[in-house]
């Protein structure tokens, strides 16, 4: 069964930093992964989806990476703005378009 | 992007009464649905898939009967919690993939409070 963890759980850093966010999964047989952002009481928002045959994408100050084999990935978030506090999520692809969700780190940017 | 909603954004009942949440694709057809829930400060956890013109696939510990989940249309997938008691008070949100894309996108969630 496919499990996905992300480190830290919780990051508060002030504005102007560059952020790494760490998200594992145990099986590499996915087929995609996607990061999302939620912002309390509201759904979520896609931010970057990577294929299974691609290493990474990027998206204004956003970077995300893959590395399959490892069963991780990372998302880069250059030059944090307040604006970007909220709660990041990575979710793995299965069969069956089925996503499996990792616990989320919750982002405070500090002015 | 793809475009998702659901219907009520929020939602107050008392305990025994049924609430049906309803969730549309608006621009493009979804064949397949997902049915999350998620409790405060935690991730989603998936509930059903959602197969239009079939039943629905329950994950291990979700009680069909007590979440029913229709797929009438190519648009719309409903979810009713029924004779609803205050542990199924949640978040619960949708989501569709497209046929063009890889993506999954999600709806803005419901809020269910049982009183």
């Amino acid at each position: 069964k496919q499990e996905v963890t992300q480190i830290p759980a919780a990051l508060s850093v002030p504005e102007g930093e560059n952020l790494v966010l760490n998200c594992s999964f145990t099986d590499s047989a996915i087929y995609n992964l996607q990061w999302f952002r939620q912002d309390p009481g509201k759904g979520l928002t896609s931010l970057l989806l990577i294929q299974s045959s691609q290493r990474e994408q990027t998206s204004g100050r956003l970077n995300a990476s893959l590395d399959k084999s490892s069963g991780r990935s990372t998302l880069y978030i250059a030059a944090s703005q307040p604006g970007d506090s909220a709660t990041y999520l990575c979710a793995v692809h299965n069969a069956g378009n089925m996503l499996t969700f990792g616990g989320g780190t919750r982002l405070m940017v500090k002015p | 992007g793809a475009v998702v909603s659901q219907h009520p954004s929020w939602v107050i009942c008392k305990s025994g009464t049924s609430v049906k949440i309803e969730c549309r694709s608006l621009d493009f057809q979804a064949t397949t649905m997902f049915w999350y829930r998620q409790f405060p400060k935690k991730s989603l956890m998936l509930m059903a898939t959602s197969n239009e013109g079939s039943k629905a696939t329950y994950e291990q510990g979700v009680e069909k009967d007590k979440f029913l989940i229709n797929h009438a249309s190519l648009t719309l997938s409903t979810l009713t919690v029924t004779s609803a008691h205050p542990e199924d008070s949640s978040f619960y949100i949708c989501s569709a993939p497209t046929h063009t894309s890889y993506e999954q996108y999600f709806g803005p969630g419901t809020r269910l409070t049982v009183t």
